[in-house]
């Protein structure tokens, strides 16, 4: 199985701060990378897919890259509607897997 | 539009079988390309993957759940089926379907997902 690592697991930051997460894999999955948002009893929602490419209707602060076995996904320019959890997910291989997850908490 | 919403008990005793269903709504999963998975989450927990159909009846399982994991569709009512045996409590989770578009598994719509307890 190909296993993801986010870090951090958890950082606090402020409305209008930049945030960096990070996503590693134990071997390369090429580009094959998703980055989903999670809110409290809510389900996840994908922001990012192919590594770099928006979902349509997310916003433009939210930005993924990278390839083969290390990514990040930032946030610029922080919202209060982005205080959330958030995980990213392989899809170069089975089985599917996720990473253990980043809460963004507000500082 | 996509949606989908999973549906299934919410208690379940330990040994007893799961069966959830999530019917979906906006495509069509005989369509090709298209898929159907579950994913679940223990309460304050990690995402993690269950089973994925395929619109050409392809399956594919966790390899640490694939002895009690069984996935099929209804194309006709737009419907997958999982079922899950031997329940234990290490099993009580939020579950959700969700569509992976054609081309790679990424999952680009969500249910809401069902929190099903396993207590006696």
């Amino acid at each position: 199985d190909i296993q993801m690592t986010q870090s951090p697991s958890s950082v606090s930051a402020s409305v209008g701060d930049r945030v960096i997460i990070t996503c590693r894999a134990s071997q390369g999955i090429n580009r094959y990378l998703a980055w989903y948002q999670q809110k409290p009893g809510k389900a996840p929602e994908r922001l990012i897919y192919a590594a770099s490419s928006l979902q349509s209707g997310v916003p433009s602060r939210f930005s993924g890259s990278g390839s083969g076995t290390d990514f990040t996904l930032t946030i610029t320019s922080l919202q209060p509607e982005d205080f959330a959890t958030y995980y990213c997910q392989q899809a170069n291989s089975f089985p599917i897997t996720f990473g253990q997850g980043t809460r963004l908490e507000i500082k | 539009q996509i949606t989908l919403k999973e549906s299934g008990p919410t208690l379940v005793k330990p040994t007893q079988t799961l069966t959830l269903t999530c019917t979906f709504s906006g495509f069509s999963l005989s369509s090709s390309g298209m898929g159907v998975g579950w994913i679940r989450q223990p309460p304050g927990k990690a995402l993690e993957w269950l089973a994925l159909i395929y619109w050409d009846d392809d399956k594919r399982y966790s390899p640490s759940l694939k002895s009690r994991l069984t996935i099929t569709k209804d194309t006709s009512k737009n419907q997958v089926v999982l079922t899950m045996t031997n329940m234990d409590p290490v099993d009580t989770a939020t579950y959700y379907c969700a569509h992976r578009p054609p081309g790679v598994n990424y999952f680009d719509y969500w249910g809401q997902g069902t929190l099903v307890t396993v207590s006696s």
